[in-house]
């Protein structure tokens, strides 16, 4: 059963680098999503994606956060200068289409800044 | 602001019981997603409903949707051991982002 997957499982960075957690969503599907979910809490949207632009994003998502599809497989999420509030489970999901379609969940990476 | 209030938030059962945890909202959605999550790893969806009203079944879990598509419940019977795990309620209000609920932590023991 075709899965959406995430690279890598765990990151470790100072504060203020830069990281580039990958995804590469479900073959047919057309909309991607970035969710979070800090330890003990809700899982929250961060950013969803259509037709290689940002449809919707959180508060969350502000300038530091950027995603992109850099080719036919690859979904990714950039965060330019981490903060230890950054850190959290960052999962990227995947759907056929947007609004009621049902979403598909990878793994996670798991992010820890210092 | 769309929130989803899931209670109970913890629930330890023996094996054999029945439980239900509910998903209740002041706000309408399109769809629920009912999603299971263990430590460490990604919600795994187990059901959308869709339709007001809507019942469905997946083997000893059954999934209903309000008929003001405001709340839902998620009903297992016969509770075991590998049910075990965080349940998660989450919907979609119209706009392509999911909200999710608070979370029920189900423990069965054996």
């Amino acid at each position: 059963e075709p899965e959406v997957t995430q690279t890598p499982s765990h990151q470790v960075t100072q504060m203020g680098q830069e990281v580039i957690l990958r995804c590469v969503p479900i073959s047919n599907h057309l909309y991607f999503y970035w969710y979070r979910q800090i330890l003990g809490q809700k899982v929250e949207f961060l950013v969803s994606f259509y037709n290689n632009e940002i449809s919707e994003k959180s508060e969350i998502f502000d300038d530091q956060f950027s995603v992109e599809r850099p080719d036919g497989s690859n979904f990714t999420l950039k965060i330019r200068s981490t903060k230890l509030e950054d850190s959290a489970m960052y999962f990227c999901a995947s759907s056929v289409a947007g609004a009621v379609e049902t979403q598909y969940f990878g793994p996670g990476t798991r992010l820890l800044v210092l | 602001t769309q929130l989803l209030e899931q209670s109970p938030q913890f629930l330890s059962i023996q094996e054999g019981e029945n439980l239900t945890v509910y998903c209740n909202s002041s706000s309408v959605f399109s769809s629920l997603q009912w999603y299971r999550q263990e430590p460490g790893e990604g919600p795994v969806l187990l059901v959308t409903v869709v339709t007001g009203g809507e019942v469905k079944k997946l083997k000893r879990l059954t999934f209903q949707f309000g008929d003001a598509r405001k709340d839902s419940s998620l009903h297992i019977t016969a509770a075991q051991p590998g049910d075990t795990g965080l349940y998660l309620c989450a919907g979609a209000g119209g706009t392509d982002k999911l909200i999710f609920g608070t979370g029920t932590r189900l423990q069965v023991f054996p």
